[in-house]
């Protein structure tokens, strides 16, 4: 079975500094998500990670997969407020198509 | 990127009466779609996965006669919840599944339906 974990769970960080949300998943994965949620508001689609050291950059957000560590990192630079937000990373079972989805990290990022 | 539309964004009813959300996919046909709910300040929870033409898959604890699911058409999935009661209060989420050009399917979310049963 598959289960995700993220970590940290909560982030309150000063604009300009860089940080790491961690994503661990527990077996095989076919390929790995991340999405942003604001407050009120649905999930929007970041990256998705589809093989092993697999890198993706967005502006100051670049997402990574290790299939064999069963690590994924969404590591943000400089980071500046409008990043504020709750980022989920989500397994994915090809079985059945479902997500599996890590608790989320709120992310608050102060001027 | 695919657009996911619900209708509506927010909706209060009293308690006992039955409210329907839909879920349609704007540019994609989506076999496959899903149903979350949102509790404040917790994650996604997988209510149901709608099957176009078939019967839907509730997850375990999810009622089938409470909360009716039709997936009539290839863009359109419906959820009723049926004598809704405070409990159910909550964010529904829906999402669906776009097979993708390059073989990479994604989900797309749309924006969400907040129910309030008074």
């Amino acid at each position: 079975e598959l289960k995700v974990e993220q970590n940290p769970l909560f982030l309150s960080m000063q604009e300009g500094k860089n940080y790491t949300i961690y994503c661990n998943y527990s077996t095989t994965s076919d390929r790995l998500y991340w999405y942003r949620q604001d407050p009120g508001k649905s999930l929007e689609s970041l990256f998705v990670l589809l093989s092993n050291g697999a890198v993706k950059q967005e502006g100051r957000l670049m997402a990574s997969l290790d299939t064999k560590a069963r690590l994924s990192t969404l590591h943000i630079t400089a980071a500046v407020h409008d990043l504020s937000a709750t980022y989920f990373c989500a397994g994915h079972m090809d079985s059945n198509y479902q997500l599996i989805w890590g608790a989320g990290t709120k992310l608050i990022i102060k001027p | 990127g695919a657009v996911v539309s619900q209708h509506p964004s927010w909706v209060i009813c009293k308690s006992g009466t039955s409210v329907k959300i839909e879920c349609r996919s704007l540019d994609f046909q989506a076999t496959t779609m899903f149903w979350y709910r949102q509790f404040p300040k917790q994650s996604l929870m997988l209510m149901a996965t709608s099957n176009e033409g078939s019967k839907a898959t509730y997850e375990q604890g999810v009622e089938k006669d409470k909360f009716l699911i039709n997936h009539a058409s290839l863009t359109l999935s419906t959820l009723t919840v049926t004598s809704a009661h405070p409990e159910d209060s909550s964010f529904y989420i829906c999402s669906a599944r776009d097979p993708g050009a390059l073989g990479v399917p994604t989900q797309y979310f749309g924006p969400g339906t907040r129910l309030t049963v008074l």
